[in-house]
């Protein structure tokens, strides 16, 4: 069965800080997929990124980056100079081929203080 | 951009009734997906359809929920006795194969009194 654990519940930042949140995902697959979305107070789900478990290589996107870590079945998401605009909940999700739809951890709300 | 379209935006109903919360995914994406997120809880799997049958369900989605695609533009969820319980935002969601990535709508906010 899958489990996404995003241990930090909520997280306040002074804006131009940077922020990193955890994601520690289980699977019994090899092949699985790990997303990041973000949820904004007006409440939809913004698609952030997507990898798959053979690309082990971080991403950066603008200030958005990410650590993919196998070995630690972890895929943390950072924020570098943060901005109000970034406060939002943060959702982390996990699909394998046990079960393709995705499976969302419990999210972590970030806030951005100016 | 494409989108998923997702109507109302906010429904209102009693307990008891049944509603219709529809979606339209975008245009040449087959696998449909609905999901729910409780207020102030984790956006949870409902159900997943392909090639016009349930492809997978989860524990949440029983008899009182279905889905259908009656149109080929369309994508339904039925709540057919809503409970208190029901309220939540529902979110459809598309992608047009397994290895793409999802693309959500903005939610259907169901509240039942």
């Amino acid at each position: 069965a899958q489990k996404v654990t995003q241990a930090q519940t909520e997280i306040s930042v002074v804006e131009k800080e940077d922020v990193t949140l955890d994601c520690v995902y289980e699977t019994r697959d090899t092949t699985y997929y790990l997303f990041w979305y973000k949820q904004p107070p007006s409440g939809e789900l913004v698609f952030l990124i997507r990898r798959n478990s053979f690309d082990e290589q971080n991403e950066i996107s603008g200030r958005y980056s990410w650590n993919f870590q196998k070995s630690t079945s972890s895929f943390n998401f950072t924020i570098t100079a943060s901005q109000v605009v970034d406060s939002a909940v943060y959702y982390c999700a996990l699909s394998d081929t046990g079960r393709r739809a995705l499976t969302f951890g419990s999210g972590t709300r970030l806030q951005v203080q100016p | 951009e494409p989108e998923v379209t997702q109507t109302p935006s906010h429904q209102v109903t009693q307990m008891g009734q049944e509603v219709i919360l529809r979606c339209v995914p975008i245009s040449n994406h087959l696998y449909f997906y609905w999901y729910r997120q409780i207020l102030g809880q984790k956006v949870e799997f409902l159900v997943s359809f392909y090639n016009n049958e349930i492809s997978e369900k989860s524990e949440i989605f029983d008899d009182q929920f279905s889905v259908e695609r009656p149109d080929g533009s369309n994508f339904t969820l039925k709540i057919r006795s809503t409970k208190l319980e029901d309220s939540a935002m529902y979110f459809c969601a598309s992608r047009p194969n397994r290895e793409n990535g999802y693309t959500f709508g903005s939610g259907t906010r169901l509240t039942v009194v």
